[in-house]
């Protein structure tokens, strides 16, 4: 069974920054793509970023470049992404989703998500 | 950057066929997805590649995909079908997700 685990949200001050992790099991991670996807509280879902599945690519929304970093450790089957530079803006459950490819990409798997909250 | 447009909200009465549209520049050109989310709960996957549905999603729910619209259909809703739908298609190397619509079965 694919099951993904978001770790890591907390409240943090406006311009600190965080850590999520997402423990990946029940396949084989290395060869999948992989996602962040947030949800600020009562919105709609936002995309943050992707990486390839040796980590070679990473593509993030233009709100977040420069800030956030996507990452993967295919050894330990986890994703992360670094915060950095938090704004109140950036408060929401984030998810981690495994991306399929089947003609064209989907996300196939989502994670319960993790709640981050930017707040002084 | 590229957008996908859905409506705020859809009522449907129990039974009866409910039909959520996105809409976005030549989608019919891209693959549309469709997730279904309740409340507190993670999106679910619904649709994907226009109109084919995942192992366990229910008959009821299809999709289509052309012109520049996208079309969620859910025949016979049930009062468990209530929930907010996402679209979403790739631009690129970036996903779109279109803005939700809160579907109400009343």
């Amino acid at each position: 069974e694919v099951q993904l685990v978001e770790s890591g949200g907390g409240l943090v001050q406006p311009g600190g920054s965080l850590r999520l992790s997402c423990a990946a099991s029940g396949f084989t991670f290395s060869m999948y793509r992989m996602s962040w996807v947030r949800q600020a509280p009562g919105k709609g879902l936002e995309w943050v970023a992707n990486i390839k599945e040796d980590g070679s690519e990473k593509d993030y929304v233009d709100s977040v470049k420069g800030r956030f970093t996507i990452s993967r450790d295919n050894a330990k089957n986890s994703m992360y992404l670094q915060m950095n530079s938090l704004r109140a803006e950036d408060t929401a459950v984030y998810y981690c989703a495994r991306i399929v490819v089947v003609t064209a990409k989907l996300l196939d798997h989502w994670g319960q998500g993790t709640l981050v909250t930017v707040s002084s | 950057s590229y957008e996908l447009t859905q409506p705020p909200s859809v009522s449907v009465s129990p039974g009866q066929t409910a039909s959520i549209t996105c809409s976005g520049d030549n989608l019919g050109e891209k693959y549309a997805c469709w997730y279904q989310q309740k409340p507190g709960q993670s999106p679910v996957l619904v649709i994907y590649l226009d109109s084919k549905r995942p192992s366990g999603i229910p008959y009821r729910f299809s999709g289509s995909n052309s012109g520049n619209t996208a079309t969620l259909t859910i025949s016979g809703t049930q009062a468990m079908d209530e929930a907010d739908y996402y679209c979403q298609a790739w631009d690129t190397s970036t996903v779109v997700f279109g803005g939700g619509t809160k579907l109400t079965v009343l």
